[in-house]
């Protein structure tokens, strides 16, 4: 069964515009990983944030976690047709098993 | 790339059958995880392993099995295919067994069962 929900499922914008897609989850977590695919092909990782952060960056994406809400936002600026894919969010807990969000699909149109 | 390998890219067998799947982790890592994803159940959590021992079971059914050899690398085993089998299998890997680590994710075998 999916930990969360991913909103939106689909996501359209031009070049030059962010994008920003949000994860809720159901039960408390020690980090919320956020993946990328493109067209069924392997996940690329994106970025970690443990449960005691709030924010994070890496080069042109932005993560934040609010515990409080069980929610997470990926904001992904000034976008580049190479950034259309799906983007999945992931919770850990304890142990290692990552539970998979269903993913937003985001296209960047040139 | 992330360094983790996965064969064969594509596998197509039939109803019935048995195949392996097989991983490499990246150089150092430990832990390997198995995750299933298919178009009605998303990417779902199968098997753990840390240094050659199994440490979490998912979603998993009782017609696949895995190991991780003591060099490291690993293999899925499934059984009994069924048309539902059908799906992308992922490896992925991390240093340790816990969750505070990145899962490096291969690019995956895609199974088709007919």
């Amino acid at each position: 069964s999916q930990q969360g929900e991913e909103d939106p499922q689909a996501l359209s914008i031009q070049e030059g515009e962010n994008a920003t897609m949000n994860c809720s989850y159901k039960t408390s977590i020690n980090n919320l990983q956020w993946y990328r695919q493109n067209s069924g092909r392997g996940l690329v990782h994106l970025i970690l944030i443990r449960s005691n952060e709030r924010e994070k960056h890496s080069g042109r994406l932005r993560v934040t976690l609010d515990t409080s809400k069980k929610s997470s936002s990926l904001l992904i600026t000034a976008s580049r047709a190479a950034d259309t894919a799906s983007y999945f969010c992931a919770t850990g807990n304890q142990g290692g098993k990552l539970i998979f969000g269903q993913g937003t699909e985001l296209s960047v149109k040139p | 790339d992330s360094g983790v390998t996965q064969t064969p890219k594509h596998l197509i067998t039939a109803t019935g059958q048995r195949v392996t799947l097989r991983c490499s982790p990246r150089s150092g890592d430990l832990s390997v995880y198995w995750y299933q994803q298919s178009l009605d159940q998303g990417l779902q959590f199968l098997i753990q392993y840390y240094n050659g021992e199994e440490r979490a079971k998912g979603n998993i059914l009782e017609r696949f099995s895995a190991q991780q050899f003591p060099d490291l690398h690993s293999e899925l085993n499934l059984s009994s295919l069924e048309l539902g089998d059908s799906a992308l299998y992922f490896c992925a890997s991390s240093v340790w067994d816990h969750s505070y680590n990145e899962q490096f994710f291969g690019p995956g075998t895609r199974l088709t069962v007919l």
